[in-house]
């Protein structure tokens, strides 16, 4: 168990809908990372947040966003489904801003039909 | 621009049998090296990481791995394998933001083990 939750575990949802992930970091780490993992894209950064300011961002699509909230959970917000934002979306965790081991949740498939 | 190379998509060794999981990295400074593995349906596990000094590290399971800047390797290594190593095994290195520190991960495509008996 590397401390970071992840829920919810499984998520199917339509085209067009909007989904939250959410995800609480280890105790005490104030980095939170999301990540996602496809076929075809294997393991892409998202977004980082470090102590609730947003502190780099990746190859996050403008549909997607995310927060991170004074009890240091994080919440990723992805609109407009298609087809393919299909995936499993991880969050990880890490003590400081970066330069140390990142843990991660067990993460949350995301299905869309 | 920063990248990890895992140039093997898929290996299977006998069990009991030695295993090297090779990964190339393109970095422009001393970079942070990390290796991951993915069972099934499973979250990512960190089996060793390389920050700086002895350039062999040791990690979970057995398992090595050797830095070698001028091949800008980062090849994991276990002498024996056991069945239950079957997963999925990603490199990744540290990004580098401005300023000089490593940040968020950029991982390899992975490499697949499976195991015969």
């Amino acid at each position: 168990d590397s401390g970071v939750t992840q829920t919810p575990k499984h998520l199917i949802t339509a085209t067009g809908q909007r989904v939250t992930l959410r995800c609480s970091p280890r105790s005490g780490d104030l980095s939170v990372y999301w990540y996602q993992q496809s076929l075809d894209q294997g393991l892409q950064f998202l977004i980082q947040y470090y102590n609730g300011e947003e502190r780099a961002k990746g190859n996050i699509l403008e549909r997607f966003s995310a927060q991170q909230f004074p009890d240091l959970h994080s919440e990723l917000n992805l609109s407009s489904l298609e087809l393919g934002d299909s995936a499993l979306y991880f969050c990880a965790s890490s003590a400081s801003q970066g330069g140390t081991e990142a843990f991660f949740g067990q993460g949350t498939r995301l299905t869309v039909v | 621009a920063q990248s990890v190379t895992q140039p093997d998509i898929h290996i299977t060794v006998s069990e009991g049998a030695s295993l090297e999981l090779r990964c190339n990295y393109s970095y422009g400074a001393t970079p942070y090296l990390f290796w991951y593995v993915q069972s099934p349906g499973q979250g990512l596990q960190l089996l060793l990481k390389y920050f700086s000094g002895d350039t062999l590290v040791q990690g979970i399971k057995g398992f090595e791995a050797e830095f070698k800047r001028s091949q800008s390797s980062f090849n994991l290594r276990k002498p024996s394998v056991h069945w239950s190593d079957a997963a999925e095994y990603f490199c990744a290195v540290g990004a580098l933001y401005q300023g000089g520190s490593q940040g968020n991960l950029i991982f390899g495509k992975g490499t697949k083990l499976s195991v015969k008996p």
